[in-house]
Parts: structure tokens; C-alpha cells; sequence
């Protein structure tokens, strides 16, 4: 079981670059949820996603897309990368409504993004 | 806004020791807590969650408990061991259930 899987671990962007970062999860769970960590400021919620086609914004949206076309995938793009995007990214999925349904999270490993 | 603090920031204990990591949040109006390990360089793991109608949560040698009229929440660690080293950190759920808030976690050292 793999559970939730991020792609890449690792990216290096240059100002402006548009990429996505990928997030697929094989627990059939309709919660998704993108995070960003930043040393001191703990983990911020971007986006997340109540099931297929529904997404809604967390509390750093700005500067991130995302659409949620099937159960499994939750993809975040960054439309034109900026060097405060520089973070750790984490996806995070759960059963149901997620912490909405006092579900637990499951996240993914993460992803390291450098925008230079 | 809800803001949730974790008190230490760090802490180093001899193993076997029993400990306690503090978490605290301003609104009280919380739908759950819950509590993450998260290894360096890797995603975090859940540990416990609290509802908000309960007063505690346990697995094994961890503890949650949660006292909403003060805003705090302590997970209560025995006889620790090595393993245990990691950073924690408590997470709350706002009213709406939507949305977690994190604490900027404890990184905790258990040395043999």
C-alpha cells in the first residue's frame, strides 16, 4: 500500500517558471490537502479538496492552483514561480470530510522547492 | 485568527525519563487537536486526535489530553525512548472542521 505519493522529492525553479507538483493517493479517501512548511511559521494550509471536482482555498492560496479531476490525484501548480514559494510542500489526504469528520491525516513525504 | 504555540521549542532527556510537550491555541472554539511526529525529511504521522466533546486520547506509552476552557493541550510521553526522537507538533481544527492550524512543533532528543 502506498499511500499518499509526492513527485518530484526535489525541484529547483528559476523566477517566473511554472511547474506542478503531483499528489496521488491510493487509500480512496475524498479529502486532499496541500501544505506548505516554512521554518518558523509551521505548516500552512494552501488548498484541499472535499472530492472529485470541489477544491476550496486554505489560508495561503495565493500564487497556487489546483483541480481535483479524479479521486486519486490532487495536483498543485504554481502559475509563475516567485522566490517566496521557496519551501517544503506536503500533501495530505483522509477518509471523508478529513479533520472535518475527525478524521485522521496521512501525508506524504514531501516535496523541497527552491525558487532561485 | 487561532494561533497555537508549542513550549519547548526543543528539548534533550536522558531515556526513560517520562515527559510532556505543551501545546497552547487562543480561540477556544475548536472542532479537534491533533497531534503529529514528523522525522527530518520526511511527512508528519498522526498520532492521537482529540474531539472536542473528549478530555483525552491514548496509544501505547503516548497521552493527549485537551482542556478547552484554557486552551491547552499536553501529550504526555513514558519511559522514552530513543526512537521517540523526533519533532511534534499539535495541529487544530478550527470550528468548521476544515482547516487545521499547526503549532511550530517541538523537536524532541531522547539520548541513550
Amino acid at each position: 500500500n502506498a499511500g499518499v505519493t509526492q513527485t518530484p522529492k526535489f525541484q529547483v525553479l528559476k523566477t517566473g517558471q511554472s511547474m506542478t507538483l503531483q499528489c496521488a493517493q491510493d487509500m480512496n479517501h475524498e479529502y486532499m490537502s496541500w501544505y506548505r512548511q516554512d521554518p518558523g511559521m509551521g505548516l500552512r494550509l494552501i488548498h484541499y479538496s472535499v472530492g472529485a471536482g470541489i477544491t476550496d482555498q486554505g489560508e495561503v492560496p495565493n500564487g497556487y492552483n489546483v483541480s481535483r479531476s479524479t479521486t486519486e490525484d490532487f495536483p498543485l501548480r504554481l502559475l509563475s514561480a516567485a522566490p517566496s514559494q521557496t519551501s517544503v510542500y506536503f500533501c495530505a489526504s483522509s477518509y471523508g470530510r478529513g479533520p472535518a469528520a475527525n478524521e485522521k491525516l496521512f501525508f506524504g513525504s514531501g516535496t523541497q522547492l527552491s525558487v532561485l | 485568527k487561532q494561533e497555537v504555540t508549542q513550549i519547548p521549542a526543543a528539548l534533550s532527556v536522558p531515556e526513560g525519563e517520562n515527559l510532556v510537550l505543551n501545546c497552547s491555541f487562543t480561540d477556544s472554539a475548536i472542532y479537534n487537536l491533533q497531534w503529529f511526529r514528523q522525522d527530518p525529511g520526511k511527512g508528519l504521522t498522526s498520532l492521537l486526535l482529540i474531539q472536542s466533546s473528549q478530555r483525552e486520547q491514548t496509544s501505547g506509552r503516548l497521552n493527549a489530553s485537551l482542556d478547552k476552557s484554557s486552551g491547552r493541550s499536553t501529550l504526555y510521553i513514558a519511559a522514552s525512548q530513543p526512537g521517540d526522537s523526533a519533532t511534534y507538533l499539535c495541529a487544530v481544527g478550527n470550528n468548521a472542521g476544515n482547516m487545521l492550524t499547526f503549532g511550530g512543533g517541538t523537536r524532541l532528543m531522547v539520548k541513550p
